[in-house]
Formats: C-alpha cells, sequence, structure tokens
C-alpha cells in the first residue's frame, strides 16, 4: 500500500488567497483525520471523519476553514481567505475503527 | 476530559546511553496507549502501543509498559543512536474519541 497521500507538499500562497489541501487515505481505512503542527501550539487535531461523514469539527480554527470527504478515498481541507498565521504544517492521518493512525508526510503552508 | 502529559524537551544524550521519556494520562475507563515518532521532516510514525493494563509495547528496542497505577506509559532505550534523533509523541485512544497526543518531547543524540 502507498500509505497516506498528501499533495501538494508545499505550498507557498499570498495572503487572502484561497488554499485547498488534499488527501488520499489507506484504502479500507474508515476513519480521516486532518491536523495542524506548529512550533508553537505543537499537534492540533482539527477535524475527523467517520465513513465520510464529519464526527468532530470542534479544532477548525474558524469558518475560513473548511473539509470534505466526497468520498471513502479523498478528502480536502479548504482554507479561504489564507492568511499568516495559518502558516504549518497540515498532516492527514487515516485509521480503521480506531486503532492507530497512519499520517501523510504532510503539507508545509506558508501564507506570505 | 483526557489528556497525555510528556516531559518537556529537548532531552539531549550521547550514543548508547539510556533513554526515558516521561509520559502521564488522565482518562475514565482503560485507554489504548501509543507512542509515536516524528523525524525530521516527515509525518508520524507508530512506534509502538499497549492496549490494556500491564502490556508492554516493544519496537526497534524501545519499550514501554503500560501502568494503570500510575497511569503512565513510560517510553525507555537502553541505548540510543544518533538515527534516534526525532520527537516522540505519547497518545491514548479511548473510546468515542480520536486520539489524544501530547506535546511532543525532541529527543537529540550526538556521537
Amino acid at each position: 500500500d502507498a500509505g497516506v497521500i498528501q499533495s501538494p507538499r508545499h505550498e507557498v500562497t499570498e495572503m487572502g488567497q484561497e488554499v485547498t489541501l488534499r488527501c488520499k487515505p489507506i484504502s479500507g481505512h474508515d476513519y480521516l483525520f486532518w491536523y495542524r503542527q506548529t512550533m508553537m501550539r505543537g499537534l492540533e487535531l482539527l477535524i475527523y471523519f467517520n465513513n465520510n461523514v464529519p464526527i468532530d469539527d470542534s479544532g477548525m480554527p474558524e469558518d475560513r476553514f473548511s473539509a470534505k470527504m466526497p468520498n471513502a478515498s479523498f478528502s480536502t481541507l479548504k482554507i479561504q481567505p489564507s492568511e499568516p498565521r495559518d502558516s504549518a504544517v497540515y498532516f492527514c492521518a487515516s485509521s480503521f475503527a480506531r486503532d492507530e493512525q497512519y499520517f501523510g508526510p504532510g503539507t508545509r503552508l506558508t501564507v506570505t | 476530559g483526557n489528556s497525555v502529559t510528556q516531559m518537556e524537551g529537548p532531552v539531549t544524550l550521547s550514543e548508547e546511553a539510556f533513554l526515558t521519556i516521561n509520559c502521564t494520562y488522565t482518562a475514565t475507563g482503560y485507554p489504548s496507549l501509543f507512542w509515536y515518532v516524528q523525524y525530521p521532516g516527515e509525518g508520524l510514525q507508530l512506534l509502538l502501543k499497549a492496549t490494556k493494563a500491564d502490556d508492554k509495547g516493544s519496537n526497534k528496542g524501545f519499550e514501554a509498559t503500560y501502568r494503570k497505577e500510575t497511569t503512565s506509559f513510560h517510553l525507555e532505550k537502553g541505548s540510543v543512536q544518533v538515527s534516534d534523533s526525532a520527537v516522540y509523541f505519547c497518545a491514548l485512544n479511548q473510546a468515542g474519541t480520536a486520539l489524544i497526543f501530547g506535546k511532543g518531547t525532541t529527543l537529540s543524540v550526538s556521537s
């Protein structure tokens, strides 16, 4: 299996632009998680899905952030409009039945 | 609520030294416990896990024992290598919740 796939690996954008991060979970996994990692705040859970349905989005920082999972093999995290404080590494992870999570390589987002 | 507390780093050791990274947790019931490792520029990888009290997880020379009486899951390795330099995260998973991570402990090993 290729593992969790994230794209792009790096994204540099200007403040105010829309950013879309993409994730392909491991086939057969029924949970998908989005995390954000920064030096200041560490690893934060933003939202997670079970069978494509959002279960807990209490970690989404504000309305500028939205996440979708249209099918079992694809999810997006969108930031619109982006701000410099959104600069971070965003990880996607997947798991089967709340077992251990498998993380993707992350997307390093820089908003200037 | 559930939480995980790790010792603050960074931890700096010489090669072949003994490693302990402390982790304690707060949870109702019987969570599963995990250690994840993050190498520079990479995502988190599962290092080991334990699912019930007194279980010992082990992998790559690392060990951790699930201690219900002290609510702890300390990570140990008898002889660290330079290649073990990374950030280590303790985490717990309980039915009805997502993984809860500690803040991470940075380990730096020098030759």
